[in-house]
């Protein structure tokens, strides 16, 4: 079985850009999670897919954003980049209630954004 | 808002030995899930074990076990017999059971364990 993927491994930016991350759930899972990992700052929620509907963000700006495709992947996008966007990006997936079934979220390589 | 804490930066332990890293969390909830996830440095998280709050019997997965303690709101993981890829940062996290998981994991700052030959 196939694991939670995200593309790409690595992605520069300049401040300002926009980023655009991937993610795709494993296989049968229909809620995606984002975090952010950022040095010094631990891994922080970011927001919550379900469904094709947004359910839940954390405490991060309105630039961050994105949406969830009928196939349950995800995108995450970034706009107006700053300097302190520059972190790893983890996305994780789980089962539909999957609060129900044991909690377990599964997580993927994750994306290192850079920004200069 | 639930928090998390892990007051081990870093650990260090002699191969075969056996080591616990500490976690403590705060909650008014009374149901909810615990993990700790391992991070290598290949990045992937990985899921290590699992406890739900109303079980009160600890959780084992083979070399790794953890000793919960709900009224003390700890939760500790112990690895036994470790090995060289045991070395990683080890992240505690909480998952409410409440609103349908909408506020997804809840981290600790990591343990980064090191594992001595």
């Amino acid at each position: 079985e196939a694991g939670v993927t995200q593309s790409p491994t690595h992605l520069i930016k300049t401040r300002g850009q926009q980023a655009t991350l991937r993610c795709s759930p494993i296989s049968g899972h229909t809620s995606v999670y984002w975090y952010q990992q950022a040095l010094g700052l631990g891994l922080q929620f970011l927001l919550w897919y379900d469904e094709g509907e947004e359910r839940n963000r954390g405490n991060f700006p309105p630039r961050f954003s994105g949406r969830q495709f009928p196939n349950y992947s995800s995108e995450l996008n970034v706009n107006a980049l700053e300097l302190e966007d520059s972190a790893l990006y983890l996305c994780a997936s789980s089962l539909a209630q999957g609060v129900m079934l044991g909690g377990e979220q599964y997580f993927g390589p994750g994306t290192r954004l850079t920004v200069t | 808002a639930q928090t998390v804490t892990q007051s081990q930066p870093e650990m260090s332990v002699q191969e075969a030995e056996t080591v616990t890293l500490s976690c403590t969390y705060d909650t008014s909830e009374s149901d909810y899930y615990l993990f700790w996830y391992k991070q290598p440095p290949s990045r992937q998280m990985i899921l290590v074990i699992r406890q739900e709050a109303y079980k009160q019997q600890n959780a084992t997965e083979n070399r790794f076990s953890v000793n919960f303690q709900k009224a003390a709101k700890s939760f500790s993981l112990k690895i036994s017999d470790s090995q060289l890829g045991d070395a990683a940062m080890y992240f505690c996290a909480y998952r409410s059971t409440s609103g349908g998981g909408a506020d997804g994991l809840t981290f600790g700052k990591g343990t980064h364990l090191i594992i001595q030959p």
